[in-house]
């Protein structure tokens, strides 16, 4: 069973509209999540980072929450633009593992 | 800077074939991974580095190798291509920190697709 599972797999909104994405990990002990955007054709990019004492960060309009004792992070996107159409992964890293735990992604795509 | 280059873009490769998928960085992390992506089953780890001269298996190792003798090169070798390696490559980097801390992010490169025929 994966680590890390994201929900939507993929959903389409309107362009200046708001949604939000959701990832559940097991992954213990719990050190890290990050959140990458992949752009279509390209290599993933952190968009955020959280640590176990932080539940919201955010990076211009995009925010992470994180609530580590339910073990969830959310995205919330904010008036999206066409240019947020990617895959948003969530990657969570355990204590004294250098591997990664990965999502497979939400697929978001912007229509005008 | 050019951070990660991976080559080649793409290659379209008979069955059976040796293959060669190169990554080279500048910016000196110890650690390098490669992973492939295909549809439906998100990033999976092949082989990884933890600094030059070592080298170790991730999820999904069989029909693949890796050599780190430098520690701006870490090649992934397909000795005999086989279609279901056909997927989307990606070499990634960490620069040295704790394990598991928050300086672990992984930086990736443009990622290599390869089809086998």
């Amino acid at each position: 069973k994966n680590q890390v599972e994201q929900s939507p797999q993929s959903l389409i909104i309107l362009e200046g509209k708001n949604c939000t994405l959701q990832c559940n990990y097991t992954v213990s002990p719990f050190s890290n999540l990050r959140w990458y955007k992949q752009d279509t054709g390209r290599g993933p990019v952190s968009l955020t980072i959280m640590t176990f004492s932080e539940n919201t960060k955010s990076n211009g309009r995009y925010t992470a929450t994180l609530d580590a004792d339910t073990k969830q992070s959310s995205l919330h996107i904010t008036a999206s633009q066409l240019s947020d159409s990617a895959s948003y992964i969530c990657v969570v890293s355990a204590y004294g593992n250098n591997r990664l735990a990965f999502g497979k992604g939400n697929q978001v795509v912007v229509i005008p | 800077i050019a951070g990660i280059t991976q080559a080649p873009t793409s290659q379209i490769l008979a069955a059976g074939r040796r293959m060669t998928l190169r990554c080279t960085q500048d910016m000196r992390h110890n650690a390098m991974y490669w992973y492939r992506q295909d549809l439906g089953l998100g990033l999976r780890l092949i082989h990884y580095s933890n600094t030059a001269g070592t080298t170790g298996k991730g999820e999904v190792p069989d029909g693949y190798s890796v050599s780190r003798a430098n520690t701006d090169d870490f090649p992934l070798t397909l000795a005999s291509a086989v279609p279901s390696q056909t997927s989307v490559y990606f070499c990634a980097t960490r620069a040295k920190g704790l394990a598991g801390g928050p300086s672990n992010e992984q930086f990736f490169g443009p990622g290599t697709r390869l089809t086998v025929l």
